[in-house]
């Protein structure tokens, strides 16, 4: 069975500074990797995928995340944060086999962004 | 404008007394699924659907129902709600297999 693990519950950064959120993801067979963000009161929205291909993939925002098959890790990151990217933020894995139907997602992040 | 809709955003309601959220989408999406987001759980699967009437089990499925009549509706039914079931439910819907999911905006659910 897949599982994913966001191994930070909250991270606090100050504005204009670079960020980092960690997920960690557990599969025997080939995966798919999503990051989504939710802001406040809102639902999901994807934010960058990981189907195949290169393994730096790019996301709105100016989100990006690396696909690092030997560590089993999807982290999430982004050069320079504003007061807008407050939100929490879930990493998700699924497969080409199971597809959306497995989706596992993450217990979340939550980003607090400081003045 | 692409949307998955849940109704009603917020209820307040008292152990047994059955109730169902609705979940409406327009982009012609085969597959949909309900999820519950509870504090340091992220989300768990409640149910899924991949077409008109087939419907199986997510991960947390006790408690409630779901019927597939329509493409577009998914409706979640909770016959005796108890306060456990007390959770922010999210519908979301997908075109691809992948997992490329878009979400309705929420549904709060109190159980006194």
């Amino acid at each position: 069975a897949q599982s994913v693990t966001q191994l930070d519950s909250q991270v606090p950064v100050f504005e204009e500074a670079p960020v980092e959120l960690r997920c960690n993801y557990s599969s025997s067979v080939s995966v798919y990797l999503f990051w989504y963000v939710q802001y406040p009161n809102q639902g999901l929205q994807l934010l960058l995928k990981y189907l195949s291909g290169s393994t730096l993939v790019k996301g709105i925002n100016g989100f990006e995340a690396e696909f690092n098959k030997s560590q089993t890790s999807f982290h999430l990151r982004k050069p320079s944060v504003h007061i807008s990217d407050t939100a929490e933020y879930f990493c998700a894995v699924s497969g080409p086999i199971q597809g959306a139907q497995k989706l596992v997602f993450g217990q979340g992040t939550r980003l607090t962004i400081n003045p | 404008e692409a949307q998955v809709t849940q109704n009603p955003r917020y209820l307040i309601t008292v152990t047994g007394k059955k109730l169902t959220v609705t979940c409406s989408q327009n982009m012609n999406h085969e597959y949909m699924s309900w999820y519950r987001q509870d504090p340091g759980l992220g989300l768990r699967q409640i149910y899924y659907s991949m077409n008109v009437e087939v419907t199986d089990k997510g991960d947390v499925p006790e408690g409630y129902k779901v019927s597939r009549k329509e493409k577009r509706n998914f409706p979640l039914i909770l016959e005796s709600p108890s306060p456990n079931q007390t959770s922010l439910y999210f519908c979301a819907s997908s075109f691809s297999g992948a997992g490329e999911l878009f979400f309705g905006e929420g549904s709060r659910l109190t159980v006194l």
